[in-house]
């Protein structure tokens, strides 16, 4: 069971440079959202879907395109990158039930170190 | 949007002894849940344990358990009997109830020394 699937691991951009981070799932989740990570932040949310055909921003939205056009899948696109963005990204995915005992934890993808120079 | 706060950037506990990390939140919704992940050095987030607004008894998973009280909003986890292998990144989470909005606290790194 391959569970969240991100593709690159790691990626080095030019400033102003686009790219797409990939991100599956196989778990039939509805719910899929990208954050990333930075020294001392924590995680932030970028952007997140509640089902295929909608989507929504989080908190740090700017520079960054998400659509959800299925339910396996929920590209991040990288506009024209930025030193930034430089990051790394996490894309997660949950049930949309909210089960009694573990409430609707959200599985992670291995993550994608994105360096832009 | 909910706020969650983690004052604790590093901690340090003695092998086989208990730690507590703070977390405490901001909402003004009901009904929510509050999530514990580990994250080691090799990157990869684990879920640990979860906490539901509505449940009355604190939420216990093997030596993690979660000390929730609901009206300071707070969901410390607790870890007892540390090992090693506990050395890690700790983010506490909140999510609101059929949203899904998830959002993390900064972290607190534990470092279980020998």
């Amino acid at each position: 069971n391959a569970g969240v699937t991100q593709t690159p691991k790691f990626q080095v951009l030019k400033t102003g440079q686009s790219m797409t981070l990939q991100c599956a799932q196989d778990m039939n989740h509805e719910y899929m959202s990208w954050y990333r990570q930075d020294p001392g932040m924590g995680l932030r949310l970028i952007h997140y879907s509640v089902g295929a055909g909608i989507t929504d921003q989080g908190e740090v939205p700017n520079g960054y395109n998400v659509s959800r056009s299925t339910t396996e899948d929920f590209p991040l696109r990288l506009l024209s990158a930025a030193p930034s963005q430089t990051s790394v990204y996490f894309c997660a995915s949950s049930p949309k039930g909210w089960a009694h005992s573990k409430g609707s934890e959200a599985f992670f993808g291995q993550g994608t170190r994105l360096t832009v120079v | 949007a909910q706020k969650i706060t983690q004052t604790q950037p590093g901690m340090f506990v003695q092998e086989k002894e208990a730690v507590t990390l703070d977390c405490t939140y901001d909402t003004s919704d009901q009904s929510y849940g509050l999530f514990w992940y580990k994250q080691p050095s090799s990157g990869e987030m684990i879920f640990l344990i979860y906490q539901g607004s509505y449940d009355e008894q604190n939420a216990t998973e093997g030596r993690y358990s979660l000390n929730f009280q609901k009206a300071r909003k707070s969901a410390n986890l607790v870890i007892s009997a540390s090992q090693l292998g506990d050395s890690a990144m700790y983010f506490c989470a909140m999510r609101v109830y059929n949203n899904n909005d998830m959002r993390f606290g900064a972290g607190t790194r534990l470092t279980v020394k020998p």
